[in-house]
């Protein structure tokens, strides 16, 4: 099975409303990162958070490795948050490769 | 602007042929690897470089691709014969050593017809 699942795989919400993305994994990890792609394709880190919570502006992720979550926090949502948000962990110290979730689809309506 | 360098941005084959992609690392990262993505769905891993020496990669890759680091700074990803099913987003990305700070180039839309 999948081993990062992330949910909703879409989200509709209107600007200034705050989303909430969430990412589970099935295995052990040593870090869990956050991304944005673009509609081009290329990847924007956002987050790279092992445990616990950060924040960037109007983001916050939060992980919680023993009940295998983490999650995304986008407050006061904008129409330029529109696009596609990917999770991926790192299953081991510098062991090279992330797995991914499929992503959730934002998107913002004005 | 990614400062990861991937070209070409788009590749057009004919089932069949032979295809390549470069990625240019970003300067001072010792870690680089390719993920392929196809339309909607996860990025998937294919193969890992640590100074410029493989050290993981799946098993389609070993059977149908042929990817190489020559140098600190070029490393370049090809599909011996194009497949339809090869037809996707491929992502180079890289890192500093001990350090799990990605990032990423803007990918090669390989399309094979």
């Amino acid at each position: 099975g999948q081993q990062v699942q992330q949910s909703p795989a879409s989200l509709v919400l209107q600007e200034g409303e705050n989303a909430e993305l969430q990412c589970n994994f099935s295995t052990s990890l040593n870090s869990m990162q956050w991304f944005y792609q673009r509609p081009g394709g290329s990847l924007v880190s956002l987050f790279y958070n092992p445990s616990g919570t950060k924040h960037s502006g109007r983001l916050t992720s939060t992980t919680v490795i023993k009940e295998r979550r983490s999650s995304l926090h986008i407050s006061s949502s904008q129409t330029t948050d529109s696009g596609t948000y990917l999770c991926a962990l790192e299953r081991g110290y510098n062991q090279g490769k992330l797995i991914f979730g499929q992503g959730t689809k934002l998107s913002i309506k004005p | 602007d990614a400062a990861v360098t991937q070209k070409p941005r788009y590749l057009i084959k004919m089932k069949g042929q032979e295809a390549e992609m470069k990625c240019i690392p970003e300067k001072g990262h010792t870690a680089v690897f390719w993920y392929q993505q196809k339309q909607s769905k996860e990025l998937k891993f294919l193969i890992y470089f640590q100074n410029q020496q493989p050290l993981d990669q799946i098993d389609m890759v070993k059977e149908r691709f042929s990817a190489v680091c020559p140098s600190s700074s070029l490393c370049s990803l090809g599909i011996r014969t194009c497949e339809a099913e090869d037809s996707a987003l491929y992502l180079c990305s890289s890192s500093p050593q001990g350090n799990s700070d990605y990032t990423f180039g803007s990918g090669t839309r390989l399309l094979v017809i």
